[in-house]
């Protein structure tokens, strides 16, 4: 069973810093999700990877499999990207749900 | 972009009645999940959906749950008999074809067992 570890739990920053959020993993995965919860609930994905990096906007994720973790950095921070940031993994295998991992609840202040 | 919809948005019953929850995925999907979310905790995945079957389910997804496409649009998560530990976020989720595309999920059910 794949445990996955978010850190940190909790995050408070000014705007305009530079975010870092980690997620590491315990058993080789075929996808990572990277996803966004907002106070009322919904959830949006924001990445999958299986490797390397990807960038949206001011977003960018990236995925070490060799040493199971992943990244999330948001650059140039603004209020409106607090929310709660979820790694979830998709295990190897031909398994079809996804482990989540806890969260981080990001706080921007103006 | 396209949606998933879930309705309804919050579902109030008593211990031992039996719940519907429904879902609308987005319309070429292919792929159909179920995940829950208790209060504080984390995100688990309930069952996922294939080609009129159930493709995977974990541990929480007993007897007393049930998945159907009864038409061409909705997926239901019936819970038959509710405990109060069922108590928690409902979400419907879906995807295309390939089995890592993004996913697509709805805004949730909260359901409230009393």
């Amino acid at each position: 069973k794949n445990e996955v570890e978010q850190s940190p739990q909790n995050l408070t920053a000014q705007e305009g810093e530079f975010i870092t959020i980690n997620c590491s993993y315990s058993v080789g995965i075929s996808a990572l999700h990277w996803l966004q919860q907002h106070p009322g609930g919904g959830i949006v994905s924001l990445f999958m990877l299986s490797s390397g990096k990807k960038k949206h906007g001011r977003l960018i994720a990236t995925i070490n499999i060799q040493e199971k973790h992943s990244s999330l950095h948001i650059t140039a921070s603004h209020p409106r990207d607090s929310a709660v940031y979820i790694c979830a993994v998709r295990s190897g295998g031909g398994a079809d749900g996804l482990t989540f991992g806890k969260g981080t609840h990001l706080i921007i202040q103006p | 972009e396209p949606e998933v919809t879930q309705t309804p948005s919050h579902q109030v019953t008593q211990m031992g009645q039996e719940v519907i929850l429904r879902c609308v995925p987005i319309s070429n999907h292919l792929y159909f999940y179920w995940y829950r979310q208790i209060l504080g905790q984390k995100v688990e995945f309930l069952v996922s959906f294939y080609n009129n079957e159930i493709s995977e389910k974990s541990e929480i997804f007993d007897d007393q749950f049930s998945v159907e496409r009864p038409d061409g649009s909705n997926f239901t998560l019936k819970i038959r008999s509710t405990k109060l530990e069922d108590s928690a976020m409902y979400f419907c989720a879906s995807r295309l074809i390939m089995a890592n595309e993004k996913l697509f999920f709805g805004s949730g059910t909260q359901l409230s067992v009393l």
